[in-house]
Parts: structure tokens; C-alpha cells; sequence
């Protein structure tokens, strides 16, 4: 019931187009999904994030679609840029004391000039 | 404003060899994390820390220890390392006290255990 689900693997896409990463969770206790970007060499960074009481967040070219009764939820980049090749990884959080902070395997996102 | 440092950057062990992994933070955070990140396995929380002299277990806590004696530093040890633990160590911070969940990353730690 921990686990995040995450997919495609590894994704190539062409420079304009569209990037879709989808993750699934089995916890309705989740109450946080946050999208993570990490280049290579580098630590994760907060790349976006969502509660469940809305069904989408948009900021820039990157929006987050929340599916509460699907228990999904997926990243959309739009317009993808070669500068978007990085690894993505999404998480879930459990709003407890302490913290229950899970990750999905991540994504590699490679944008083709 | 550093944000989140890691020393050090790369290390290399033999098995049975300790270390510690320092980690940083100048952001007055509260909670801090260790996790590790295997290929294709995303982040594994290790241990956290919700303030100064308090640390739990995370989801992969056997064969590391951790300290929090400063409110700014949080210790990750391998007392006897293995190549098991050969991996890339990620400190983390955040101000979840003060209502953020959002959590700032270092720039990691690569372990090699041979």
C-alpha cells in the first residue's frame, strides 16, 4: 500500500512535443504528490506539486492531472525542450508526525533536438 | 544561503570499513532526511529527523546509523560497510513544521563498497 507506481521508464521524445509520465498509488491516505526533476550529477529538485482537492495544477509548460477516484496521477510537459532531459521521479506523502515521504523509480525524459 | 551540503562527495570503502556522511543545512529546517538511490528504485528513505537529538527509521534503516546533535547536521554512519551499500546518498531538509512539505535536496554522495 507504500508504493508508487511509475511509468513509462524511460520516455524519448521530440523537441515541441508533448511528455507524459504517469504514476499510481494505492494509499488514500496520500495527501501530498510532488514531482521531482533531477539532472545528472545532481540532487532531486521540486519540480511541482499537488493536493488532492483539485484536479489540476498548471505552472509553465509543466501540469500535474490529480485522478482522486483513479488513485493516478500524471506530469504533462508541454512544448518539451532538450533542457527538460533530465530523470523525473514522482512521490506521495502521508500527512502523519514524522513524515512517510514515497518515491517512484523515476522516469528518464530524453528530448531530442 | 548554501541550502543542502553533502561532504563527501565521492568515497570509495572496503567491506567491514566505517564512514560518516556529513550533511548540512542553512535553512533552519526542522526535519532532515538520508535516503539512498539504487537504479530503478527511486529514493529509499534510510532515517529522518524531526528536530535537534530525535532521529527514526526510515524504509531501508539496517546497517546505518544516524545522529542529529546540531539542529543544522545530520550524521549518516556505516559502521561496517558492504557492497550492498554501494549506492548514492542523498541528504534532504525541510520546513514541514512550518507547513511546507517541500523538500531541498543535496547534491548527493556517491558510495562505492568493495
Amino acid at each position: 500500500q507504500q508504493q508508487v507506481k511509475q511509468s513509462p521508464q524511460s520516455l524519448i521524445v521530440q523537441k515541441g512535443g508533448i511528455s507524459i509520465i504517469n504514476c499510481a498509488y494505492e494509499n488514500t491516505a496520500f495527501d501530498y504528490f510532488p514531482w521531482y526533476q533531477q539532472f545528472p550529477g545532481k540532487g532531486p529538485a521540486l519540480l511541482i506539486a499537488i493536493r488532492p482537492d483539485v484536479s489540476e495544477k498548471k505552472e509553465g509548460r509543466f501540469t500535474i492531472s490529480f485522478n482522486k477516484s483513479a488513485k493516478q496521477f500524471s506530469l504533462h510537459i508541454m512544448d518539451s525542450q532538450p533542457g527538460d532531459s533530465a530523470t523525473y521521479f514522482c512521490a506521495a506523502l502521508l500527512d502523519n508526525y514524522g513524515q512517510n515521504f514515497v518515491f517512484g523509480p523515476g522516469t528518464r525524459l530524453s528530448v531530442l533536438p | 544561503n548554501a541550502g543542502v551540503t553533502q561532504t563527501p562527495k565521492f568515497r570509495v570503502l572496503k567491506t567491514g570499513q566505517s564512514m560518516t556522511l556529513l550533511c548540512a543545512q542553512d535553512m533552519n529546517h526542522e526535519y532532515m532526511y538520508w535516503y539512498r538511490q539504487d537504479p530503478g528504485m527511486g529514493l529509499r528513505l534510510i532515517h529522518y529527523s524531526v528536530g535537534e537529538g530525535t532521529t527514526a527509521k526510515g524504509e531501508v534503516p539496517d546497517g546505518y546509523n544516524v545522529s542529529r546533535l546540531k539542529k543544522q547536521n545530520f550524521l549518516l554512519g556505516l559502521e561496517s560497510a558492504a557492497p550492498s551499500q554501494t549506492s548514492v546518498y542523498f541528504c534532504a531538509s525541510s520546513d514541514r513544521a512550518g507547513g511546507s512539505d517541500t523538500q531541498y535536496f543535496g547534491p548527493g554522495t556517491r558510495l562505492t563498497v568493495l
